[in-house]
């Protein structure tokens, strides 16, 4: 069983200020993958950035980057430079087994951080 | 840039009706997922679909519950007969290989 833990409900950060939304996991899985999800108020789900367990370096995607700590299981998301289009909800998400060529690939999501971005 | 498109954005039905959510994945990817969204709480995986089979199923996918790609580009949700709890946003997602990309969503209402 996988579980995923996001224990800031909500956040706020000054615009073009970088912020990190915390992400702790837990996996029996060998091998695993960690995303993370932004959901703005139009309710869709946007992918943001992966990181493998084996991926010898953090995942950066613009200005989006994962402190992954596996000794700790941790995934942390760090937006820098945040800008007002950043306010939303973020998801940690992770999958198992991502290289086990199974037929399905379900993310098991947590809570959700709500962060908002002030002006 | 290719997409995840479903319809319809909203559907609001009677308890016990049938309802059909509709979804068009990305046109190469190989793997199709059904998730749900109870307001103001968690996005919970629904079910997979692979290869024109069922590939995993959630404790939630009873058998109200049932998948199709009745064609080449289509990928449906049906739930046979709604209850009032089975008011949610309604994700469909598919993947090339691991990275899910997700629709805007149904949100279905039940009265």
């Amino acid at each position: 069983a996988q579980k995923i833990t996001q224990t800031q409900p909500g956040m706020f950060v000054q615009e073009k200020e970088a912020v990190t939304l915390d992400c702790t996991y837990d996996t029996s899985d060998p091998s695993y993958g960690l995303f993370w999800y932004k959901q703005p108020s139009s309710g869709e789900m946007i992918f943001l950035i992966y990181q493998g367990s084996y991926d010898q370096q953090n995942a950066t995607e613009g200005r989006y980057s994962l402190n992954f700590q596996k000794a700790r299981k941790s995934a942390n998301l760090v937006i820098s430079a945040s800008q007002l289009g950043d306010s939303a909800m973020y998801f940690c998400a992770m999958i198992g087994n991502p290289e086990s060529g199974a037929g399905s690939y379900q993310l098991t999501f947590g809570k959700g951080t709500k962060l908002s971005v002030i002006p | 840039e290719p997409e995840v498109t479903q319809t319809p954005s909203h559907q609001v039905t009677q308890m016990g009706q049938e309802v059909i959510l509709r979804c068009v994945p990305i046109s190469n990817h190989l793997y199709f997922y059904w998730y749900r969204q109870i307001l103001g709480q968690k996005v919970e995986f629904l079910v997979s679909f692979y290869n024109n089979e069922i590939s995993e199923k959630s404790e939630i996918f009873d058998d109200q519950f049932s998948v199709e790609r009745p064609d080449g580009s289509n990928f449906t949700l049906k739930i046979r007969s709604t209850k009032l709890e089975d008011s949610a946003m309604y994700f469909c997602a598919s993947s090339e290989v691991l990275a899910s990309f997700f629709g805007p969503g149904t949100r279905l209402t039940v009265l």
